[in-house]
């Protein structure tokens, strides 16, 4: 069990720029989630894959937001034309199909200049 | 949509005494996960609750479902400055939202030496 990998841990841009963020879940974890975190708040839903369907986006999830988990394995989310308020910690989770709580990963923290 | 609020925002205490959190859901829950965010972390999963009335102990943290399946609490018992961390009630319910868990927005604990 390697963990939930992240990368990259930080990014800076600028407004308007488009950013993609990278999770590797545990192997044998066929589910893998995105969530958004800012500060002093819980983590929020923003989408879910089962295998490589993605299976349930949140409304939170502008058109700017996209995310693939094209062979089932890994997975990236890809932020367009970036704004201020899309500021926050991106956490990526995968779990067993048959497992109990999500593994989460360190996440990305990007920041919008 | 499905909430889940979590009191208190935050909790100090003296080393050694006692902390409790609670969570309410506004929809009846398949299982309730607690999670423990220490600062800088990512959250890390404690515990998943399934069935009506459970109670279940680790060590010192005692976790409680509700009859209703709607609310649940988290016990620590003689915190420890190890105890230092936010925790996060998570809901899941199948019958709205396959397959995402609804956070709520944490207890930050700090704990006095």
């Amino acid at each position: 069990d390697t963990g939930v990998s992240q990368n990259p841990r930080h990014k800076i841009t600028k407004r308007g720029q488009n950013v993609t963020f990278r999770c590797d879940p545990i192997s044998e974890h066929n589910r893998l989630y995105w969530y958004r975190q800012t500060l002093g708040q819980g983590p929020e839903f923003l989408t879910y894959f089962q295998n490589e369907a993605q299976l349930e986006k949140s409304r939170l999830l502008s058109d700017r937001f996209s995310a693939e988990r094209p062979k089932g394995s890994f997975s990236t989310l890809e932020i367009q034309r970036t704004e201020q308020g899309d500021s926050a910690m991106y956490l990526c989770a995968s779990r067993h199909r048959q497992g109990k709580g999500y593994t989460f990963g360190s996440g990305t923290r990007l920041t919008v200049v | 949509g499905q909430q889940v609020m979590q009191i208190p925002q935050y909790q100090h205490v003296q080393e050694g005494e006692d902390f409790t959190t609670y969570c309410n859901s506004s929809t009846t829950l398949s299982n309730i996960q607690w999670y423990k965010q220490r600062p800088g972390g990512h959250p890390v999963f404690l515990i998943q609750l399934v069935k009506s009335g459970e109670v279940k102990k680790q060590k010192r943290l005692t976790f409680q479902f509700g009859e209703a399946k709607k609310n649940s609490s988290l016990h620590i018992t003689a915190t420890q400055t190890t105890d230092v961390g936010t925790y996060f009630c998570a809901g899941e319910d199948y019958g709205g939202s396959q397959g995402n868990l609804i956070f709520g927005k944490g207890t930050k604990l700090s704990v006095k030496p």
